[in-house]
């Protein structure tokens, strides 16, 4: 039971290239979150998907997409990376968000030249 | 939406001593409060929640007390250890399904 894996861990990025963050939970989570963390603002929402098939804008959406492609994967998407996308990114899952917590990856570690 | 303003922003308490720390909410619609500790460089993992439907609640040396009314939950660290030194997140919930982070407290256990 690994729970939430994400890959990469770690990735440099040049300026205006694309890349794709994979995220995918063992724990049949219906719901799946992709967050940014930066230093001294704790963790935004990107993106969230409370069901296969379904997607919804988080805090700070702009500059990115996501998948959902199935109940077990979540992607993000970087379409023409920006240096103010350097951050750490977590994906999460939750099985009932209203009445059980997050479960996080380990994180990707994205810095954009 | 909600806001979830958390303090102190840092922490350092003598080994043995309690820490306490506070999150006010803004939606009384939520109704789920986590608790997170976050290591460096490791992922935040859940250490304590509680539902809207109580007021306290406790797991060994960690407890969490909740009031619906003010809107504002705390964490309460008893009898400290060096091991509790971590980043610590607040976050509230409601049926909306996302959940609404604090922006963290550095704690900070002096041996």
């Amino acid at each position: 039971n690994a729970g939430v894996t994400q890959t990469p861990k770690f990735q440099v990025l040049k300026t205006g290239q694309s890349m794709t963050l994979q995220c995918a939970q063992d724990m049949n989570h219906n719901s799946m979150y992709w967050y940014r963390q930066d230093p001294g603002m704790g963790l935004r929402l990107i993106y969230y998907s409370a069901s296969e098939g379904t997607t919804d804008k988080g805090e700070v959406p702009n500059g990115y997409n996501v998948s959902r492609l199935n109940k077990r994967e979540f992607s993000l998407r970087l379409e023409s990376a920006a240096p103010s996308q350097t951050s750490v990114y977590f994906c999460a899952s939750s099985k009932d968000p209203a009445k059980q917590p997050q479960h996080f990856g380990d994180g990707t570690r994205l810095s954009i030249l | 939406g909600e806001n979830v303003e958390q303090h102190p922003s840092t922490l350092s308490v003598q080994e043995g001593d309690s820490a306490v720390i506070k999150c006010t909410y803004s939606d009384s619609a939520s109704n789920y409060f986590p608790w997170y500790k976050q290591e460096l460089g490791k992922r935040p993992q859940l250490i304590i929640d509680i539902r809207s439907n109580v007021g306290e609640k406790k797991d060994q040396r960690i407890a969490v007390t909740l009031n619906k009314t003010a809107k504002h939950f705390s964490l309460h660290i008893t009898e400290t250890q060096p091991e509790d030194s971590a980043v610590y997140f607040c976050a509230a919930s409601n049926t909306g399904n996302q959940f609404y982070f604090g922006t963290g407290t550095s704690l900070t256990v002096i041996p």
